[in-house]
């Protein structure tokens, strides 16, 4: 199976900033890679899917990037809705693996 | 607009069983794949089980093969989740999730849960 490694588990920033986060797969996944944003009691919400093409809606400030095993996540400025868990995740042929998760805290 | 309604969930004797239910609309059903992915209270998403539009091909997570049970009626726009010899690792709340399909710019055809229900909530305590 495949095993996804986000990194930090958690962070916190203040409104403005840029903040990335990290995803490892223990395997080549070529580009299928996702990133969903949770907010308390809320489902989760895609915001980037194929590694990098922005989901309708979703806000430029919004970018995901890589291939094969190492991907990242940016928000190029924090806004105060961003303030959320995030998930990476890689979905292929009907399986799907979650990363950790990274909570976004305000500083 | 694509609306998942869950339905099913309780409190439940570990060792017992629990069926959930995603009603779907908005969309023509049977053309999408559809999951299951579940969320213990405190902890992050965890996949549960899959299933392609017309049924015939399914998968699950190591953690309840053998467990579960996914099916789908696409007359009814409802997908189940049969879940049998409950523990209380199995408490979680858990979401019903609707794949998107389409041609990316590399060509490929490319698959990801767009679409999310509210979640149902599944207790699983003496």
């Amino acid at each position: 199976d495949i095993q996804m490694t986000q990194s930090p588990s958690s962070l916190s920033a203040s409104v403005g900033d840029r903040v990335t986060i990290t995803c490892q797969a223990s395997q080549d996944i070529t580009n299928y890679l996702n990133w969903f944003q949770q907010k308390p009691g809320k489902a989760p919400k895609v915001l980037i899917y194929d590694a990098s093409n922005l989901e309708t809606g979703v806000p430029s400030r919004f970018s995901g990037s890589g291939s094969g095993t190492d991907f990242t996540f940016t928000i190029s400025s924090l806004q105060p809705e961003d303030f959320a868990t995030y998930y990476c995740q890689q979905y292929d042929k009907l399986r799907a693996t979650f990363g950790g998760g990274t909570k976004v805290e305000i500083k | 607009e694509v609306q998942l309604l869950e339905s099913g969930g309780g409190l439940v004797q570990p060792g017992g069983s629990l069926r959930l239910s995603c009603v779907a609309s908005g969309f023509t059903f049977s053309s999408h794949a559809m999951g299951w992915v579940r969320q213990a209270p405190g902890k992050g998403l965890e996949w549960v089980s899959s299933v392609s539009g017309s049924g015939g091909t399914i998968k699950y997570a190591d953690s309840v093969k053998g467990r579960f049970t996914i099916s789908r009626d696409n007359s009814k726009n409802t997908m189940y989740l049969q879940m049998n010899n409950l523990g209380a690792e199995d408490t979680a709340v858990y979401y019903c999730a609707k794949v998107n399909s389409l041609r990316v710019p590399s060509g490929w055809l490319y698959e990801y849960f767009q679409h999310w229900g509210q979640g149902t909530l599944v207790t699983v305590s003496s």
